[in-house]
C-alpha cells in the first residue's frame, strides 16, 4: 500500500502570506497526485490534478508541483476563503490520502 | 451541472447493516468510475470503495473487504454501497464520489454526504 504524508499538520498564516504545503509518497505515484481543499461541515473542493494542472474555476493562486514522490501546494497570496483543511491524494494504486494541512489565520 | 445526492444514512447498532444510496445527474455515468469515500468525526478523509463505469470493476479499502459491497446501476444512475457488520469504527460521514473518467483518475465531484452512527 502506498503511504502519504503531509507537512505541516498545522500551519499559521496571514492572509498575503506565501503558503507551501508539502505531501510526500512512500513509493513513486508519478503524477498521480491530487490536492483538496475542504472546510468545515462540506465536501472536498478540487483544487489540482496530475500534481500540476489546476481545476477549472480554481484561482491562480493555486499551483502545485512535483512528481515522484514528493510534491507541494503553494498558495501565491492566501486570502480569506483560503483558510481551510488541505488533502493530497494519490491515485496512481488505488487512493490514498494524506492526513490533511490545517491552515489556521495568524 | 453535476449533482450527487446521498441517501441511506442513519443509526445502526454493532454488526448490523445499512445501505447508502447516491442519484448521479448531469453527466454521462457510464463513463465515470464512482466511489465512496468516508471522513470519521473529527478525522481525514479515508477511501472505501470504488466501481468502473461498466460495473465489473470494483475494489475496496482493506478496512471494509469483505464487508462492504459497491454497485451501480447505470439505468437509473445510482450507485449504492450495501455495509454489513458494522463496527463503530464505520462511524463517518460517507461521501459519493465521481471520478474524472475511468479507474486510475482523480475525483473532480463530491456529495455533500450522509452520516453513518454505528452504536448501541
Amino acid at each position: 500500500d502506498i503511504q502519504m504524508t503531509q507537512s505541516p499538520s498545522t500551519l499559521s498564516a496571514s492572509v498575503g502570506d506565501r503558503v507551501t504545503i508539502t505531501c510526500r509518497a512512500s513509493q513513486s505515484i508519478n503524477s498521480w497526485l491530487a490536492w483538496y481543499q475542504q472546510k468545515p461541515g462540506k465536501a472536498p473542493k478540487l483544487l489540482i490534478y496530475k500534481a500540476s494542472s489546476l481545476e477549472s474555476g480554481v484561482p491562480s493562486r493555486f499551483s502545485g508541483s512535483g512528481s515522484g514522490t514528493e510534491f507541494t501546494l503553494t498558495i501565491s497570496s492566501l486570502q480569506p476563503d483560503d483558510f481551510a483543511t488541505y488533502y493530497c491524494q494519490q491515485y496512481n494504486n488505488y487512493n490514498t490520502f494524506g492526513p490533511g494541512t490545517k491552515v489556521d489565520i495568524k | 451541472e453535476v449533482q450527487l445526492l446521498e441517501s441511506g444514512g442513519g443509526l445502526v447498532q454493532p454488526g448490523g447493516s445499512l445501505r447508502l444510496s447516491c442519484a448521479a445527474s448531469g453527466f454521462t455515468f457510464s463513463n465515470c468510475a464512482m466511489n465512496w469515500v468516508r471522513q470519521a468525526p473529527g478525522e481525514g478523509l479515508e477511501w472505501v470503495s470504488g466501481v468502473g463505469g461498466n460495473g465489473a470493476d470494483t475494489s475496496y479499502a482493506d478496512s471494509v473487504k469483505g464487508r462492504f459491497t459497491i454497485s451501480r446501476d447505470n439505468s437509473k444512475n445510482t450507485v449504492s454501497l450495501q455495509m454489513n457488520s458494522l463496527r463503530a469504527e464505520d462511524t463517518a460521514v460517507y461521501f459519493c464520489v465521481k471520478q474524472w473518467g475511468a479507474n486510475g483518475f482523480h475525483f473532480d465531484y463530491w456529495g455533500q454526504g450522509v452520516l453513518v452512527t454505528v452504536s448501541s
